[in-house]
């Protein structure tokens, strides 16, 4: 069984400053990964998503690293701002669309 | 992408009563999903909502808590029956498969159950 682990569980830092999240999986016979942001009491917005055979994604301040074959994949969002403060979440997939998910990360930015 | 709604957003439930919440996705897709997020946790999958046939349900969840319809490619329901404060969580649909490998979410039903 898929197993998602994402470190740190909850991250406070001063605008401007970088912000690096971690994914990682026990299972590296994966479709793809996606990284997904959750504002509070709200769905998920898919923020990127990377194939199996990608390194990684990069769109506007967020780029996303894949080494499936070590389990882990990285979000780094650049010069943070107090609109990123959210929960991110890793899912991975497998064959059937099924997606296993970290318990997230929360992220607050300070003004 | 797609665009996923969900009815209701939010609801109050009491006790020993049942609530179904609506999923319309606006372009057909190959697979419908329901997943559960409790106050504080990650998501967990519910069950695969399955067109014109049973919904598969994953470990720990059963029809006759959970009973799912998709009577089309675009459009499904959950059912959380006979409703205890334990079931008091978000309830996520999403769908996949017709829009590249994108995986979308819809904005969820906050369920609370008294």
């Amino acid at each position: 069984k898929q197993e998602v682990t994402q470190i740190p569980a909850a991250l406070s830092v001063p605008e401007g400053e970088n912000l690096v999240l971690n994914c990682s999986f026990t299972d590296s016979a994966i479709y793809n990964l996606q990284w997904f942001r959750q504002d509070p009491g709200k769905g998920l917005t898919s923020l990127l998503l990377i194939q199996s055979s990608q390194r990684e994604q990069t769109s506007g301040r967020l780029n996303a690293s894949l080494d499936k074959s070590s389990g882990r994949s990285t979000l780094y969002i650049a010069a943070s701002q107090p609109g990123d403060s959210a929960t991110y979440l890793c899912a991975v997939r497998e064959d059937d669309y099924k997606l296993s998910f970290g318990a997230g990360t929360t992220v607050t930015v300070r003004a | 992408s797609a665009v996923i709604s969900q009815k209701p957003s939010r609801d109050i439930c009491q006790r020993g009563t049942s609530l179904t919440i609506q999923c319309q996705v606006d372009s057909q897709v190959t697979m419908m999903f329901w997943y559960r997020q409790q106050p504080g946790q990650s998501l967990t999958l519910i069950a695969t909502a399955n067109q014109g046939s049973e919904a598969t349900y994953e470990s720990g969840f059963v029809i006759d808590k959970f009973p799912i319809s998709r009577p089309n490619l675009t459009f499904s329901t959950l059912t959380v029956s006979n409703m205890s404060p334990e079931d008091s969580s978000i309830y996520l649909c999403s769908a996949a498969g017709a829009i590249g490998n994108t995986i979308y979410f819809g904005e969820g039903s906050w369920l609370t159950v008294v």
